[in-house]
Formats: structure tokens, C-alpha cells, sequence
């Protein structure tokens, strides 16, 4: 069972909102990824959390907080976003298995900031 | 750094075979993955490579070579539903993509 869940599947957030996106896996694997993709583009990595700690972030902006509360959670706090940063917003997580360590990503979270 | 290319679309008729190819320069590497992506859809994973060679599941095959910087993706018996994006991705934990495949698939 190779399932990440991610909610909401939807968002529509205003430019002073503060909104999270919620990540879960219970596939014991210990590196969990957020990755935003806008239409058309491949996804690009955001953060990457390994053990639980923060162990990449692609110099994103501070208005994008990522958090991970245990090894199944991840969250990404969002504050005072742009409608640029609309998109949808990609959840994964990767362990050592067959196929290396392969990333599995949740359906995604559409977001659009008007 | 890393770059990789892919073809930008490809059409095919139902039942036949394509390929799709690509390659990458990369600082170091970790293995090559495919992933197939539907419109408004997550990316799926389809298959992974890190020695040299073909690997089959189905009715997808994934060939690699590291010394040419070139992998490719064999699709048979092509469906309708086959018409997606295919995402050529490399690294470890920074898993970069190339900009990906649309494949139509016609009647």
C-alpha cells in the first residue's frame, strides 16, 4: 500500500489568510517532501524532511512554513500568499524498498489565492 | 546541476508501441525515474533504473544507460488511457524532473 493522503484536496485562501496543508503517510518511510507544480511544468521541490528534521529547502519564501509534527505528518503553513503561488501543491514521502528510494506522492492540494 | 530533456509531445494509435526517450546530465546520480501524470492528477510511480539495462512490468519497460546519460520508456499495446504526461526524473532525495512527455493516444 504505497498511500499518501493529502487535504484538503481544494483551497481557495485571500491574500491576508492563513491556511495549512495537511500531509500523512503510514508507510514508515522517514524523508517526506512538499512540491508545488503549476500547469503544464513539472513539479518542483520546495523542502524535504528527513528524520524529521528539515534537511532541504529550495530557498523558498518564508510565506511557505513547513512543518513535521512526527514521521507520518507533514504540514506546510501558509501566510500571505500571492495569486502566484497558486498551484497545486504536492505531498511525498520515500523509504528503502524495491525500487530504491523511490518517491510516492499524495493526490494533491489545488490551491488558489485570489 | 542537472539537466534533462525530454520530448515535448508525442502521438500514437491504440494497440501499437512507442518510446519515449530521455537524457540527462547530472552531477552525480542515484537512479532514474518514470512517473506517468494524468491531467489535474499526482504523479504516479511506473518504474526505476539504477544499473544498466531494460526492465520490464507489464506492459511499461524502462531501459537505462549511464554511460550515454539515456533512458527511455516503452509503452505496447498503447490504450486510451495511456494518454498522459510521462515525467523522467533523476536524484535521490532532490528528485529532479525533466519537463515531461504528453502522450495522445488516439483511436
Amino acid at each position: 500500500d504505497t498511500e499518501v493522503t493529502q487535504t484538503p484536496k481544494h483551497l481557495v485562501m485571500g491574500m491576508t489568510n492563513k491556511k495549512s496543508l495537511k500531509c500523512e503517510q503510514h508507510m514508515g518511510h522517514r524523508a517526506m517532501y512538499w512540491y508545488k507544480q503549476k500547469a503544464k511544468k513539472p513539479p518542483e521541490l520546495m523542502f524535504v524532511y528527513s528524520y524529521e528534521k528539515l534537511s532541504i529547502n529550495e530557498s523558498v519564501p518564508s510565506r511557505f512554513s513547513p512543518e513535521c509534527p512526527n514521521s507520518s505528518l507533514l504540514n506546510l503553513h501558509l501566510h500571505a500568499l500571492q495569486p502566484e503561488d497558486s498551484a497545486l501543491y504536492l505531498c511525498a514521502s520515500s523509504g528503502q524498498d524495491s525500487s530504491g528510494n523511490t518517491i510516492y506522492f499524495g493526490e494533491g492540494s489545488w490551491l488558489t489565492v485570489v | 546541476g542537472q539537466n534533462i530533456d525530454q520530448p515535448t509531445e508525442m502521438t500514437a494509435t491504440e494497440g501499437a508501441i512507442v518510446q519515449i526517450n530521455c537524457t540527462y546530465q547530472t552531477s552525480g546520480f542515484n537512479g532514474l525515474f518514470w512517473y506517468q501524470q494524468h491531467a489535474g492528477e499526482a504523479p504516479t510511480f511506473l518504474s526505476y533504473n539504477v544499473l544498466d539495462g531494460l526492465e520490464e512490468k507489464g506492459r511499461f519497460s524502462s531501459f537505462l544507460s549511464r554511460s550515454k546519460g539515456y533512458s527511455y520508456l516503452l509503452l505496447k499495446e498503447l490504450q486510451m488511457k495511456d494518454s498522459a504526461s510521462y515525467l523522467c526524473a533523476v536524484g535521490f532525495q532532490k528528485l529532479v524532473f525533466g519537463t515531461g512527455t504528453r502522450l495522445l493516444v488516439s483511436p
